[in-house]
């Protein structure tokens, strides 16, 4: 059974980019969330995708933007990049939607916006 | 707003001896409280958790304890390892809810 994968694991781009993070969900998962953690803070949840659809969303701008594919891996892409996105992006997949399931976190693309 | 706070940024214990965590939350309709774990350079790790209708719920040396009235809760690590310095992350959901609310973590340090 292989986990939550993530990529890339760094990257660095230039404020006002464009930027895609992937996530390959653990195998039997349907369900992928993404979460932003800053410097210090605890993750953020940003949106959940289930079964290739939004399921719920935090509050984020919509330049921050989604999708789920058939295999159930996912992309988060950022548009116009800010300095404050600079943050560790997280991945966590799980069985179902509901929360009280158990989640897997990848180890996350840290994101680094100059 | 913070809806789950950790208030300690930070703990050192002597191996051996109980690591005590908290956390406290804000918003009543949370049921479900999660703690995690995690390494430098790793996501977070499942740890523990406890559902609303429980005040304790015990896993090997780790125990988790819930005070609803007071929206607290606390997680026991006895006895304390080396290998379980760490961050520690509480988070909590409400039962209809499909996110975490997380705290900003406690840095666990567990010295030999």
């Amino acid at each position: 059974e292989t986990g939550v994968t993530q990529s890339p694991t760094h990257l660095i781009k230039t404020r006002g980019q464009q930027v895609t993070l992937r996530c390959s969900s653990q195998s039997g998962h349907n369900t992928v969330s993404w979460y932003q953690q800053a410097l210090g803070q605890g993750p953020q949840f940003i949106f959940q995708y289930y079964r290739e659809e939004e399921n719920g969303r935090g509050n984020f701008p919509p330049r921050f933007s989604g999708l789920q594919f058939p295999n159930y891996s996912s992309e988060l892409n950022v548009n116009a990049l800010e300095l404050d996105d600079s943050a560790l992006y997280l991945c966590a997949s799980s069985l179902f939607s509901g929360s009280n399931y158990g989640y897997t976190f990848g180890s996350g693309t840290r994101l680094t916006v100059v | 707003d913070q809806q789950v706070k950790q208030n300690s940024p930070s703990l050192s214990v002597q191996e051996g001896r109980i690591s005590i965590l908290n956390c406290d939350y804000t918003n009543s309709m949370f049921d479900y409280f999660l703690w995690y774990k995690k390494y430098p350079a790793e996501g977070p790790t499942f740890l523990i958790s406890i559902s609303s209708i429980k005040d304790k719920n015990e896993d090997g040396r780790f125990t988790v304890f819930l005070n609803k009235s007071a929206k607290h809760l606390s997680l026991h690590i006895v006895p304390s390892q080396p290998g379980d310095s760490a961050v520690y992350f509480c988070a909590a959901s409400t039962n209809t809810g499909n996110q975490f609310y997380f705290g900003t973590g406690t840095s666990l340090t567990v010295i030999p």
